[in-house]
């Protein structure tokens, strides 16, 4: 399977402890984003990449918030000193420019 | 950011009738996506559309990108337990896509 794909699938872990999470995107897809869903809402921005570069960010995206693509291929996403409200599903997208994005399966994290 | 609108929040049918749902915006697209997501798993793209008035079909799903740019529409023609899902509209512009909130479809059988 070619798609994109996203690791851990689910992460549970205490407050206050920091987590990354990895995206594998689709090959020649030189675009890469980052969503975060909650229950009945749909996708909600956090940034995007071309390449190596990160292009833009959400407000959302507090300082405990940090991606990075530092080859331009896969992407991670850090939130350090996790809340009770990050608990989310983190979605990641990728595309060719000006094209619809394929999503990856999420990582579903639960905040104890 | 930008609002998106969908309508209805949620739908129960009998197998083998048509669906039909919209989204709406405050603000124009270049382009409409339509998505669907299954439980646990990330949203699957159905249909793009790509120019105002545009209407295009993949199988039994028909979208239309409405003249105004700020809405568009999704058909499901004689639905099947597989349909059940969330639909999620999308518009993009600039560098971002801006989802609506869904709509819940429950096929009964």
């Amino acid at each position: 399977d070619t798609g994109v794909s996203q690791n851990p699938r689910h992460k549970i872990t205490k407050r206050g402890q920091n987590v990354t999470f990895r995206c594998d995107p689709i090959s020649e897809h030189n675009r890469l984003y980052w969503y975060r869903q909650t229950l009945g809402q749909g996708p909600e921005f956090l940034t995007y990449f071309q390449n190596e570069a990160q292009l833009e960010k959400s407000r959302l995206l507090s300082d405990r918030f940090s991606a990075e693509r530092p080859k331009g291929s896969f992407s991670t996403l850090e939130i350090q000193r996790t809340e009770q409200g990050d608990s989310a599903m983190y979605l990641c997208a990728s595309s060719l420019e000006g094209a619809p994005q394929h999503f990856g399966d999420g990582t579903r994290l639960s905040i104890l | 950011g930008q609002q998106l609108n969908q309508s209805p929040q949620s739908m129960f049918i009998q197998e083998g009738e048509d669906v039909s749902m919209n989204c709406t915006s405050s603000s124009i697209f270049n382009t409409w996506l339509w998505y669907k997501q299954d439980p646990g798993e990330g949203p699957v793209l159905l249909i793009a559309l790509y120019k105002a008035g545009e209407l295009t079909s993949n199988g039994r799903l028909t979208a239309q990108f409405g003249i105004t740019r700020k809405d568009s529409f999704l058909n499901i023609s004689a639905s099947i337990p597989s349909d059940v899902g969330i639909y999620f509209c999308a518009g993009h512009f600039g560098n971002q896509f801006y989802f609506g909130t869904g709509t819940s479809l429950t096929v009964i059988p």
